[in-house]
């Protein structure tokens, strides 16, 4: 069955590090991958999308890498401050039926 | 309106008795979803509406979960006999026609005592 898998551990850091987060998928092959961040209380909100044909995006302080022969994405931020602070989530979606499926996400909590 | 709207933002319910959750799509926005997470955990797929098309229902955990989608704008999500394992924040989200980006609503967090 497919499956998506993110470090289960929060990521704990200080703050004006660069923030590496990881999400690993099996059983299938997504068309695109897109990362949300979550606060507590709050739905998800999304941040970016990643096409199978691109190996990078960067938006402002946010980069994500998609590695299809890893089945791999990498979500990195730099220069992280206290307020990214959160949880994120991969969401790699199907080719087929363009249906996202959700990593369990990802702790993030940046120390000042 | 501006965004996805849920509601009630909270609901409390014995074990047992029915309980509905409603979802307001942002306007135009042709797909529906409805997730389900329990507490530090990671969002369940449960049912997608999109368009006129039959729901995909594939991650319903029971039968005694249901949705429905009137007008292709408002949808409702019913968990008939709640168990206490029901307990969790529902969150519905929507997209465009063609687009791929979810927008979610801040959720429904139903507690069954």
């Amino acid at each position: 069955s497919q499956k998506i898998e993110q470090n289960s551990e929060a990521l704990n850091i200080q703050e004006g590090k660069t923030a590496t987060l990881t999400c690993n998928y099996t059983n299938y092959s997504p068309a695109y991958l897109q990362w949300y961040r979550q606060d507590p209380g709050r739905g998800p909100v999304f941040l970016l999308l990643i096409r199978e044909n691109e190996k990078e995006k960067r938006k402002e302080r946010l980069k994500v890498t998609f590695d299809t022969t890893l089945k791999q994405s990498l979500f990195h931020i730099t220069a992280s401050q206290p307020a990214d602070s959160a949880t994120y989530l991969c969401a790699p979606v199907s080719s087929n039926t363009g249906k996202l499926i959700f990593g369990q996400g990802t702790t993030l909590q940046v120390k000042p | 309106g501006a965004g996805v709207s849920q509601s009630p933002s909270n609901k409390v319910t014995e074990k047992g008795k029915d309980v509905e959750l409603r979802c307001d799509p942002i306007s135009g926005h042709t797909a529906l979803y409805w997730y389900r997470q329990s507490l530090g955990q990671g969002l369940e797929f449960l049912i997608y509406f999109q368009g006129n098309s039959a729901p995909d229902k594939s991650g319903l955990p029971s039968d005694r979960f249901s949705a429905e989608r009137t007008g292709g704008s408002v949808s409702t999500l019913t968990i008939q006999r709640t168990q206490q394992e029901d307990s969790a924040v529902y969150l519905c989200a929507s997209t465009g026609a063609g687009a791929a980006i979810q927008y979610f609503g801040a959720g429904t967090r139903l507690s069954v005592l």
